[in-house]
């Protein structure tokens, strides 16, 4: 079965320092996109980063960055530099085929930045 | 430019009544998606558009759900006699196409009481 796991349903991370979000994900696949998405407390889905299944690189984005570890079929994200603003909820989202691009979505996790 | 907006953004309705959700992509963008988001999860996947077909609608619950796309552009997603189950944030989304990533809206949340 297709799934994304999000095992962390809260997070805390102090002003300033890196803070890591895990996600995994299940598919037979040997194509697909991995998204991530920040939903702050007024709702709307920000789209943050992309990797797909055969980029030999991770993506980064700014301060985002995806650590993606194919064999381990995990899609971390990675926050540098937290700030304030970065509170929300964040969710990982797997698209398994290009063909419909509809996305599955992980259960999400809290953020919440400490100044 | 303009992002994916949708209207209304709140509905309160009664049981059993009709509702209509509407959803104006970013301009350009050929593939649509809708999706239903309940409190504290991740938003599920009702339906996705191509141009004016409805090319994969795998996602939708039942056959009170039923959504539009006329003129490729604009969607309309209806159901009919509304269930308390139905209260949601419903999502929708547009991309330049599928394999592009997904821009959302603002949601609708609808209350059905």
């Amino acid at each position: 079965a297709q799934k994304i796991t999000q095992t962390q349903p809260g997070m805390f991370v102090q002003e300033k320092e890196a803070v890591t979000l895990d996600c995994t994900y299940d598919t037979s696949d040997p194509s697909y996109g991995l998204f991530w998405y920040k939903q702050p407390s007024s709702g709307e889905m920000i789209f943050l980063i992309y990797q797909g299944s055969y980029d030999q690189q991770n993506a980064t984005e700014g301060r985002y960055s995806l650590n993606f570890q194919k064999a381990r079929k995990s899609a971390n994200l990675v926050i540098s530099a937290s700030q304030l603003g970065d509170s929300a909820m964040y969710f990982c989202a797997m698209r398994f085929t290009s063909n419909t691009g509809k996305l599955i979505f992980g259960q999400g996790t809290t953020l919440q930045v400490k100044p | 430019g303009a992002g994916v907006s949708q209207t209304p953004s709140n509905k309160v309705t009664e049981k059993g009544k009709y509702v209509e959700l509407r959803c104006d992509p970013i301009s350009g963008h050929t593939a649509l998606y809708w999706y239903r988001q309940s409190l504290g999860q991740g938003p599920e996947f009702l339906i996705y558009f191509q141009g004016t077909g409805a090319a994969d609608d795998s996602g939708l619950p039942n056959d009170r759900f039923f959504a539009v796309r006329p003129e490729g552009s604009v969607s309309t997603l209806k159901i009919q006699r509304t269930e308390r189950g139905d209260s949601a944030v419903y999502l929708c989304a547009s991309s330049f196409s599928s394999a592009s990533e997904q821009y959302f809206g603002p949601g609708t949340r609808l209350t059905v009481t």
